[in-house]
């Protein structure tokens, strides 16, 4: 069965770190981009990073840039962000997904990030 | 990178049809063939529905199809269905490797 699993999320304070992290299974993790969309509460779908098949190229929304850094680790079926000087506005519910002639055609459950004092 | 234009809300009744609309510019929806709609079930992940402007993945009705024309992408429910009631988002490619949702539908079976 193709499957994401996420993990990693919780609740971090503002101008705090978290890394989130995303297990594939099922199918072959390693030729394909993936990519990290967020959703905050009660919101719409929000593209946050793309990373090609061997790590090499990285793709982050504008307001990400410089803060958070998508990853990779094709010998594990892993996929990371690594999200720092986290914001209130970044709370979400954050879904990683297989990304296919961009669409995205496999998606996890998601994880909750809560940026809050 | 603005978020591409959604009505919020779409509605019919049981075996009618509704299209849904989501609006961009030359820059993502006219000036390439890769957009997508994804339905959300309330609390689930969203589920790829339609890719490249109108096609279906294995798994999905026939009863959903997608065209585009210009900077505007329709995806059309036929036969509507308890089950289809949603919301449904569209995204396109936005060149340099980046991609752009639009605001989502919410679509209600009346």
């Amino acid at each position: 069965e193709v499957q994401l699993v996420e993990s990693g999320g919780g609740l971090v304070q503002p101008g705090g770190s978290l890394r989130l992290s995303c297990a594939a299974s099922g199918f072959t993790f390693g030729s394909g981009w993936m990519t990290w969309v967020r959703q905050a509460p009660g919101k719409g779908l929000e593209w946050v990073a793309n990373i090609i098949q061997d790590g090499s190229e990285k793709y982050y929304v504008d307001f990400v840039t410089g803060r958070f850094t998508i990853s990779r680790d094709n010998a594990k079926n892993s996929l990371y962000l690594q999200m720092n000087s986290l914001r209130a506005e970044d709370t979400a519910v954050y879904y990683c997904a297989r990304h296919s002639w961009h669409a995205l055609d496999v998606w996890g459950q998601g994880t909750t990030v809560i940026v809050s004092s | 990178q603005s978020a591409l234009t959604q009505p919020p809300s779409a509605s019919g009744s049981p075996g009618q049809s509704v299209a849904i609309s989501c609006t961009g510019t030359s820059s993502d929806v006219g000036g390439y063939n890769y957009v997508s709609w994804y339905q959300q079930h309330p609390g689930k992940a969203p589920k790829l529905m339609i890719s490249e402007v109108s096609k279906r993945p294995s798994g999905v009705p026939d009863r959903f199809s997608g065209s585009k024309s210009g900077n505007t992408a329709s995806l059309t429910v036929s036969g509507l269905q308890a089950d289809d009631e949603a919301d449904y988002y569209c995204s396109s490619y936005a060149g340099t490797n980046n991609l752009v949702f639009g605001g989502g539908t919410k679509l209600t079976v009346l």
